[in-house]
């Protein structure tokens, strides 16, 4: 078990370009979420996973954003045409179903700026 | 809407001290709640999930309890050390949700 990871850690981009972020979920979670966090606020919720269905999206979520889950393994997160205010760290959590908890169990982020 | 608030937003303590760190929710139909940790530009570690029907749970030196009809969790940390120094976020999920709402956190520090 090697944990959650993310792809990049760490992406500078200018405003206008798009970026797709990769999150790795640990093997055999079902679940899994994309949360966003800006400096001094906890994250807050984008979208869910079951296997490769997208069961939520939070009105965060705007046009500009799509996440994807092919085949229910790994996930990617895709803005277009980025704006500053898209600058945040992007955490990528999954979780198991042991018996209806689905505690969740986060990556180490992908830190964007937009310049 | 979930509003998870931790107060205070940041404390200094010395080493050795107990911390208390709070959190409160505004709706109690939840199923569960969990304690993070986040240090400095890192991603989160989970510390503790408390079920809704626990009052509370215990991990080496921390402890934390839930009063789910009060709204409340406390998370203690017994003798603090420099390496405790972090912020500390807590997270609630509601009842037939699978999101969590976390609190803004409150961030540690732990004077050696």
């Amino acid at each position: 078990d090697t944990g959650v990871s993310q792809d990049p850690r760490h992406k500078i981009t200018k405003r206008g370009q798009n970026v797709t972020f990769r999150c790795d979920p640990i093997s055999e979670h079902n679940r899994l979420y994309w949360y966003r966090q800006t400096l001094g606020q906890g994250p807050e919720f984008l979208t869910y996973f079951q296997n490769e269905a997208q069961l939520e999206k939070s009105r965060l979520l705007s046009d500009r954003f799509s996440a994807e889950r092919p085949k229910g393994s790994f996930s990617t997160l895709e803005i277009q045409r980025t704006e500053q205010g898209d600058s945040a760290m992007y955490l990528c959590a999954s979780s198991p179903n042991l018996g209806g908890v689905y505690e969740q169990y986060f990556g180490p982020g992908t830190r964007l700026t937009v310049t | 809407k979930q509003e998870v608030t931790q107060i205070p937003a940041a404390l200094s303590v010395p080493e050795g001290e107990n911390l208390v760190l709070n959190c409160s929710f505004t709706d109690s139909a939840i199923y569960n709640l969990q304690w993070f940790r986040q240090d400095p530009g890192k991603g989160l570690t989970s510390l503790l999930l408390i079920q809704s029907s626990q009052r509370e749970q215990t991990s080496g030196r921390l402890n934390a309890s839930l009063d789910k009809s009060s709204g409340r969790s406390t998370l203690y940390i017994a003798a603090s050390q420099p390496g405790d120094s972090a912020t500390y976020l807590c997270a609630v999920r509601r009842i037939n949700d699978y999101k969590l709402s976390f609190g803004a956190g409150t961030t540690v520090t732990v004077r050696a």
